[in-house]
């Protein structure tokens, strides 16, 4: 089942923070975050386990709530440079220890301007 | 993190061709996946390439439609058969190896394929 995402669209000033949602109905492994720049691929910024292990962009913070299967990216400070469509993935829950399958959010639209 | 490349870049089609697309890797790897998005939409998955065997397809895609193949470790190759206007979309390949705890995926560059 397709993770919800929220706000849609953000319009941010250079500098400013926000903060991007993403909440399943499913238990979840793991979430991962990705960046897509208009025509080009999704880039990978962070994956979170359960557990709370995490790994990903040096300059990006993620948090994962796993009782409430919710996971939120941090944008701190932002520059231009993040400007794009922010997708989840989600990997449900599996006993053996996760599937790599992922299923994708509708993505947020981040505009950050100077 | 792997380099991935993808042949062709994009392409337009007529309305009942088929269109294979490639995916190369420059390393080996556990996992190869294939997405499909809609214009100013999310990805999709349609199906897990499984090396030595049949491809795992998704809810609604089917391997008539979609057949995939997985030689080796390293490249994977998707058809899009019987095209219709409705397939007009982009392609994307998705590796990831099997490194516990972390599963980390990484999309190629996309096919933007246009059916007319």
């Amino acid at each position: 089942q397709q993770p919800v995402q929220s706000p849609q669209a953000v319009i941010l000033r250079e500098g400013e923070d926000a903060v991007i949602n993403c909440s399943s109905s499913k238990a979840l492994y793991s979430v991962h975050w990705y960046r897509q720049k208009h025509g080009e691929a999704p880039v990978f910024l962070m994956i979170l386990l359960k557990g709370g292990e995490q790994k990903g962009h040096e300059k990006i913070s993620a948090s994962f709530n796993e009782k409430k299967q919710q996971s939120s990216l941090y944008l701190t400070a932002s520059q231009l440079s993040y400007s794009g469509t922010y997708f989840c993935g989600t990997v449900p829950y599996i006993t053996q220890g996760g599937s790599e399958k992922l299923v994708f959010g509708k993505g947020t639209k981040l505009t950050v301007n100077p | 993190s792997a380099v991935i490349s993808q042949k062709p870049s994009r392409d337009i089609c007529q309305r009942g061709t088929s269109l294979t697309i490639q995916c190369q890797v420059d390393s080996q790897v556990t996992m190869m996946f294939w997405y499909r998005q809609q214009p100013g939409q999310s990805l999709t998955l349609i199906a897990t390439a499984n090396q030595g065997s049949e491809a795992t397809y998704e809810s609604g895609f089917v391997i008539d439609k979609f057949p995939i193949s997985r030689p080796n470790l390293t490249f994977s190759t998707l058809t899009v058969s019987n095209m219709s206007p409705e397939d007009s979309s982009i392609y994307l390949c998705s590796v990831a190896s099997r490194g516990a705890p972390y599963n980390e995926q990484f999309f190629g560059p996309g096919t933007r394929l246009t059916v007319l």
